[in-house]
């Protein structure tokens, strides 16, 4: 059973791009949310999503951010017009329906 | 979700016990003691959680104080590759799953 895949795993943009950041959750998981690390600070939740619905974005950035899980395909943040405080790792995680969460290899975005 | 205090770092000798505290005062009757790591620059890990009772896995043991107030993690045989940082985390889970709150953790390095 493959864990969970996030690509790409790095990811350079210049400032004003649009950055897609792609998550395909463990086989059988159909909850996906995504967590970001700023350079030397912890981990901060960003957006919890099931199939087709978001379910908390309390996490999120009020403007540039977005997120979907569609029926089919992977999970995907969204980000436009990039700005450099946007640099960070972005780690996707994908549970069944409880308990623990399970991590991808995050993607590491830079914002030249 | 229940506050947790940590120590920032601690030591340990290659092939001993490696013992990490939580203290959780907070936690609530329905809170859940997780742990999870980071190896440095990879996606975290999740290790074990608990409720009330003791639990153990391959990886370790979680060990909760009767009042539930606080807990430790056990890594019977510490390797160099357990150095990582260790969050301790409580939480909620809803039938419909819940956010992970990550703290400071603590830095774990084990030496040869």
């Amino acid at each position: 059973n493959a864990g969970v895949m996030q690509n790409p795993r790095h990811l350079v943009r210049r400032r004003g791009q649009e950055a897609r950041l792609r998550c395909s959750p463990m086989k059988g998981h159909s909850h996906v949310y995504w967590y970001r690390q700023l350079p030397e600070e912890g981990l901060k939740f960003m957006v919890y999503l099931q199939k087709e619905n978001i379910i908390d974005e309390s996490g999120m950035p009020k403007e540039r951010f977005s997120a979907e899980f569609p029926k089919e395909g992977p999970s995907i943040l969204r980000i436009q017009q990039v700005v450099r405080g946007d640099s960070a790792a972005y780690f996707c995680a994908s549970s069944p329906v409880r308990y623990e969460q399970y991590f991808g290899p995050g993607t590491r975005l830079t914002v030249t | 979700d229940a506050k947790t205090t940590q120590p920032p770092s601690m030591d340990c000798a290659e092939g001993r016990a490696a013992n990490l505290p939580c203290n959780h005062s907070t936690i609530s009757g329905n809170e859940y003691v997780y742990w999870y790591r980071q190896i440095h620059s990879q996606g975290p890990q999740y290790i074990i959680h608990g409720l009330k009772n003791n639990e153990t896995n391959e990886m370790a043991s979680l060990i909760i104080t009767e009042d539930r107030k606080s807990s430790t993690l056990i890594l019977p045989h510490a390797t160099l590759r357990d150095t990582a940082v260790y969050y301790c985390i409580v939480r909620v889970v809803e039938t419909s799953g819940s956010r992970l709150t990550f703290g400071e953790g603590t830095q774990l390095t084990v030496n040869p």
